[in-house]
């Protein structure tokens, strides 16, 4: 059974461009949340979808955006990068998102602004 | 507005031993906590988690123990391996939400 895939693993960006970062959940999958992890504010939640719905979202500016489709796969996107966007973006999938099931990461996708 | 925390960034165990590493939370609405494992450049992968109706876990050489009544968990190795050197999680969840929430994280050592 395939894991949870992010594409791409790596990415450089100029500041004040904007990205968009993708996700595969685990086949069967209909729940993805996505988080940044950065040295100084460990990891933070930004936001979950479930059947193409975002059903929460975290303490993040409006340039953080996602969406989900019909496939459960997922895209984050953030314009207008600024240099504090340089993050380990890890996304993960669980069956429903229900609280008492285990979510399963992605490898991350690491991106450097510069 | 730290509500789990780990206070201890590393912890250095001897191979064989047992490695303890603690967890204390801050929200009483939480009510399942998890550990992850992770190696640098990768994600976290998910080794054992618990309700809070329960007060342990075990699963192999993993044991997680919950204390509500001090909001702390901690996460037992027995014996600890090379291979468990890596960075822990501990992360929770509350009633009718999808979102976990971390911990700083525990650096773990295995010295052969």
């Amino acid at each position: 059974k395939a894991g949870v895939t992010q594409t791409p693993r790596y990415l450089i960006k100029t500041r004040g461009q904007q990205v968009t970062l993708s996700c595969s959940p685990i086949s069967g999958h209909r729940s993805v949340s996505w988080y940044q992890q950065t040295p100084g504010q460990g990891l933070q939640f930004l936001f979950e979808y479930f059947s193409e719905t975002q059903r929460n979202k975290g303490n993040f500016p409006g340039r953080f955006s996602g969406r989900q489709f019909s496939n459960s796969r997922s895209e984050m996107n953030v314009s207008t990068l600024e240099l504090g966007d340089s993050a380990l973006y890890l996304c993960a999938s669980s069956l429903n998102g229900h609280p008492n099931t285990e979510a399963f990461f992605g490898q991350g996708t690491r991106l450097t602004v510069v | 507005d730290q509500q789990v925390k780990q206070n201890s960034p590393s912890l250095s165990v001897q191979e064989g031993r047992i490695s303890i590493l603690n967890c204390d939370y801050t929200n009483s609405m939480f009510d399942y906590f998890l550990w992850y494992k992770k190696y640098p450049a990768e994600g976290p992968t998910f080794l054992i988690s618990i309700s809070s109706i329960k007060d342990k876990n075990e699963d192999g050489r993993f044991t997680v123990f919950l204390n509500k009544s001090a909001k702390h968990l901690s996460l037992h190795i027995v014996p600890s391996q090379p291979g468990d050197s890596a960075v822990y999680f501990c992360a929770a969840k509350s009633q009718g939400a999808q979102k976990l929430v971390f911990g700083q994280g525990t650096r773990l050592t295995i010295n052969p």
